[in-house]
């Protein structure tokens, strides 16, 4: 079965640093990948995606990922983190022959000024 | 904004008691997607439906229930409420083709409190 597993529940960073979430995920083929932020009592918006071809994906917000096949790993990364950035980070895994999206538990950013 | 909108933004209601969620998917969206998010379930998918017609199934409880309309709204019917279906409900959107069925739109969600 998929799953997804972000280890980090928390990570706090100082305003202007740089940013690495980190996502594993089981699958047994190639996945589609996304990675979603929920800002407080707001909805999910989606940074950006993973489906094929070039394994290094921007997004909106200055978000870029990168698909490592032979890590499992779909990590978001941003090299100069802004205090509008806190919010949780939720990265999902969807197969071809499902259309539901798997998500991971979440790793809850807060940015310090 | 995603363009998917849900009503009620909030909504209390007691044990035992039944609410209907609303839905309505981006202008042109045919598959709609209901997630329940709890602290103790985290994100969890509940039912899909395109086009009118229930397309996937997930982790949804006999006591839930959905539909699609021929307008493509779509409505989750949560009866005999408990103190456990206190959750933040989602509704997604996507277009319904093979590839971009996954990249989905999610309205801003339904604060259920059942008490």
């Amino acid at each position: 079965a998929q799953s997804v597993t972000q280890p980090d529940i928390h990570i706090t960073v100082s305003e202007g640093a740089s940013l690495e979430l980190r996502c594993n995920y089981s699958y047994g083929a190639t996945p589609y990948l996304f990675w979603y932020v929920q800002s407080p009592g707001q909805g999910l918006q989606l940074l950006l995606k993973y489906f094929s071809g070039d394994t290094l994906v921007q997004g909106i917000k200055g978000f870029e990922a990168e698909f490592k096949r032979s890590q499992s790993s779909f990590n978001l990364r941003k090299p100069s983190v802004h205090w509008s950035d806190a919010a949780e980070y939720f990265c999902a895994v969807a197969t071809y022959n499902t259309d539901k999206l798997i998500f991971g538990t979440g790793t809850r950013l807060q940015v310090f000024p | 904004d995603s363009g998917v909108t849900q009503t009620p933004k909030h909504l209390i209601t007691a044990t035992g008691q039944r609410v209907t969620l609303r839905c309505s998917p981006r202008s042109g969206d045919l598959s709609v997607y209901w997630y329940q998010q709890s602290l103790d379930q985290g994100l969890q998918f509940l039912i899909q439906y395109y086009n009118g017609e229930e397309r996937a199934k997930g982790n949804i409880l006999e006591r839930f229930s959905a539909q699609q309309f021929p307008d493509l709204h779509s409505e989750l019917n949560l009866s005999s409420l408990e103190l456990g279906d206190s959750a933040l409900y989602f509704c997604a959107s996507s277009p319904g083709g093979v590839v971009s069925s996954y990249e989905q739109y999610f309205g801003p969600g339904t604060r259920l409190t059942v008490t």
